[in-house]
């Protein structure tokens, strides 16, 4: 069974840091892309960043370039989300999700239950 | 960056509707477009894939149709645990961004 378990999440002053992570169990890891998607409260969904299987590319929403890094580690299993400069309006429910494929240009065809990450001074 | 416009934003409708729900793109991203259902509280879940394929595990009453531009999600006969909010999504390319959502309420 696939599983994709978040973590990392909590609260954080403007201009703090947070690093989330993304435990994947139940399926080869280093197959797939990953992502992670944001959701505000009572708000839609918008994607925030994605990487391909090896690692070597990735991209960014523009909201969040320059700021946000996403990396992978496949000997363990794991995607994260390092996010620095962090301001109020990304607070957020965090998820991760894995596309179908070995980039993240795929649909999301799994997704874990989130992370919250609220930005407050 | 392409945008994504669903409508409406919200409908309300009763057991037993057909309803659909449509999603426009700025430009032309052929037949990446996803359909994703979310319910309170919970992660979104793939419903329709590459504008008109059904996930596996999912009630063959929603399709999915378009190309180009102009997309849809229809549900043929609403059934009471299809009250959720529906995204689309497009995967045309990066940045991937999805539609405002539509929100599917009872009548």
């Amino acid at each position: 069974e696939v599983q994709l378990v978040e973590s990392g999440g909590g609260a954080v002053r403007p201009g703090g840091s947070l690093r989330l992570s993304c435990a994947a169990s139940g399926f080869t890891f280093d197959d797939y892309g990953m992502n992670w998607v944001r959701q505000a409260p009572g708000k839609g969904l918008e994607w925030v960043s994605g990487i391909k299987w090896n690692g070597d590319r990735a991209d960014y929403a523009d909201s969040v370039k320059g700021r946000f890094t996403i990396s992978r580690d496949n000997s363990k299993n794991s995607l994260y989300l390092q996010m620095n400069s962090l301001r109020a309006e990304d607070t957020a429910l965090y998820y991760c999700a894995r596309s179908h494929s070995s980039g993240w240009l795929d649909y999301f065809d799994y997704w874990g239950q989130g992370t919250r990450v609220t930005v407050s001074s | 960056d392409i945008q994504m416009t669903q409508s409406p934003s919200s409908l309300s409708a009763s057991a037993g509707d057909r309803v659909t729900i449509t999603c426009r793109a700025s430009q032309s991203i052929s037949g990446y477009l996803n359909w994703y259902q979310q319910k309170p509280g919970k992660a979104p879940n793939l419903l329709i894939y590459a504008s008109s394929s059904l996930q596996s595990g999912v009630s063959s009453r929603f399709s999915g149709s378009g190309s180009g531009t102009d997309f849809a999600l229809t549900i043929s006969s609403l059934q009471p645990e299809d009250f959720a909010t529906y995204f689309c999504q497009q995967t045309y390319s990066s940045p991937l961004t999805f539609g405002g959502g539509t929100k599917v309420e009872i009548e």
